[in-house]
């Protein structure tokens, strides 16, 4: 099992461009989540997914958007980036929506 | 609302010490109460939980923390550090209800182990 996948890696984006971030699970969890990462500031939930066909905002869901496209994939989007979005994003997976399993994450720089 | 504080954002130790990392936490409801370590560079790995029965839970790579409801606390030990265990170490926690799905992060303590 790969467990949580995400691409890419890492991203450099300019002001205003769009890009979106992938997101893949082979565990059969029902719940998924995006997370940013900045210092000092610990995980901080942007969107999730409870089961296939439902999202909710999180704690700091402005400036994004989400698809849960099937019960494996959840995908983050960014319409216009912005520098304050630089940061490294998380996915998540929960088969009961408690313990959560993270993928390795993607380093977005926005200039 | 749920909220977690971790005491300290760097500790040192020196290996063979004792390893005490804090946190605190806050809920309106029973709370489930988590810790994961992140190693440098790469996502978050759940190191032991706390739900329902023991309060005293152990992890792996020798962890253990103990939830004490009176002090709502959940302190993260380990009776001898290794070189192995410098990482950052989250505390987290969501509440013990159906429906609820939000893990609230505390923002992290940098453990380094001194040779």
């Amino acid at each position: 099992n790969a467990g949580v996948t995400q691409t890419p890696k890492f991203q450099v984006l300019k002001t205003g461009q769009s890009m979106t971030l992938q997101c893949a699970q082979d565990m059969n969890h029902n719940s998924m989540y995006w997370y940013r990462q900045d210092p000092g500031m610990g995980l901080r939930l942007i969107y999730y997914s409870a089961s296939e066909g439902t999202t909710d905002k999180g704690e700091v869901p402005n400036g994004y958007n989400v698809s849960r496209l099937n019960k494996r994939e959840f995908s983050l989007r960014l319409e216009s980036a912005a520098p304050s979005q630089t940061s490294v994003y998380f996915c998540a997976s929960s088969e009961t929506g408690v313990e959560q399993y993270f993928g390795p994450g993607t380093r977005l720089t926005v200039t | 609302a749920q909220s977690v504080t971790q005491l300290g954002s760097h500790v040192s130790v020196s290996e063979g010490a004792l390893v005490l990392l804090r946190c605190n936490y806050s809920s309106s409801v029973p709370p489930y109460l988590f810790w994961y370590v992140q190693y440098p560079n790469q996502g978050l790995q759940l190191l032991l939980k706390y739900t329902t029965g023991a309060t005293l839970v152990k992890g792996i790579n020798g962890f253990e923390a103990e939830f004490k409801k009176s002090e709502t606390s959940f302190h993260l030990t380990k009776p001898s550090a290794h070189m192995s265990d410098a990482a950052e170490y989250f505390c987290a926690v969501t509440p013990l209800r159906a429906g609820s799905y939000q893990l609230t992060f505390g923002k992290g303590t940098k453990l380094s182990v001194i040779p």
